[in-house]
């Protein structure tokens, strides 16, 4: 079984879409939970640290349930340059970090 | 502003070759990582050191050593390389910081072939 598990997708939306994706960790210890952005052939880079309470930055918001073990990320009003494969890492201990597989979105005109 | 640095950033061998791969860090952060990234796999962890002189295993860390002589360098090596070993390597270091623990710092990453 798989650390931390997400749709693999693709999303494929419009413009200005609001879309959501989620992630599951199997670990109930887990520490830290965050969003990285991967574009094509890129590296990953990190969006947004997801917190207990959920947080927002911008259009993007983020949110936590302990009690299910899964977080999402929801993006509003999508843009052309959010088209890329979202992350989800699960700091499970102070030295590691769980990457799910990814989910795509594809945001089309 | 290097950040992370990779090199090689291609490189392709023959099953049995040895080579070494090059991470270089100028934020003087205490924890390197090496992780593969394979098709429908996300990342996963093979190496990490947390500060020089220090190393430790990873999720998948047979056929690959590491070293970290130097705080700014985590070498990444594999002795007798396999065709399962075709992939997209990463380095990544982070702060030791609690407040921003999360955020790692890639690099480009290093596309190896092994035929």
């Amino acid at each position: 079984r798989k650390e931390v598990e997400q749709d693999p997708g693709p999303f494929n939306v419009p413009e200005g879409a609001t879309v959501a994706f989620n992630c599951t960790y199997s670990n109930s210890a887990s520490q830290s939970f965050f969003w990285y952005r991967q574009d094509c052939r890129k590296e990953p880079k990190l969006l947004m640290s997801v917190y207990s309470s959920g947080n927002e930055d911008g259009r993007f918001t983020a949110q936590l349930n302990r009690a299910s073990q899964y977080i999402s990320l929801l993006i509003r009003d999508s843009k052309l340059s959010d088209s890329a494969t979202y992350l989800c890492v699960v700091n499970m201990d102070f030295n590691k970090f769980y990457f799910g597989s990814g989910t795509k979105l594809n945001v089309k005109p | 502003n290097a950040g992370v640095t990779q090199t090689p950033k291609f490189r392709v061998l023959k099953t049995g070759q040895s080579m070494t791969l090059l991470c270089a860090q100028d934020m003087n952060h205490e924890y390197m990582y090496w992780y593969r990234q394979d098709p429908g796999m996300g990342l996963r962890l093979i190496h990490y050191s947390v500060g020089e002189g220090t190393t430790a295993k990873g999720e998948v860390p047979d056929g690959y050593n590491v070293s970290r002589l130097k705080k700014q360098n985590f070498l990444l090596g594999l002795e007798s390389a396999a065709p399962s070993q075709t992939s997209v390597y990463f380095c990544a270091s982070r702060l030791n910081s609690a407040g921003r623990a999360g955020e790692l710092f890639f690099g480009e990453g290093s596309r190896l072939t092994v035929l």
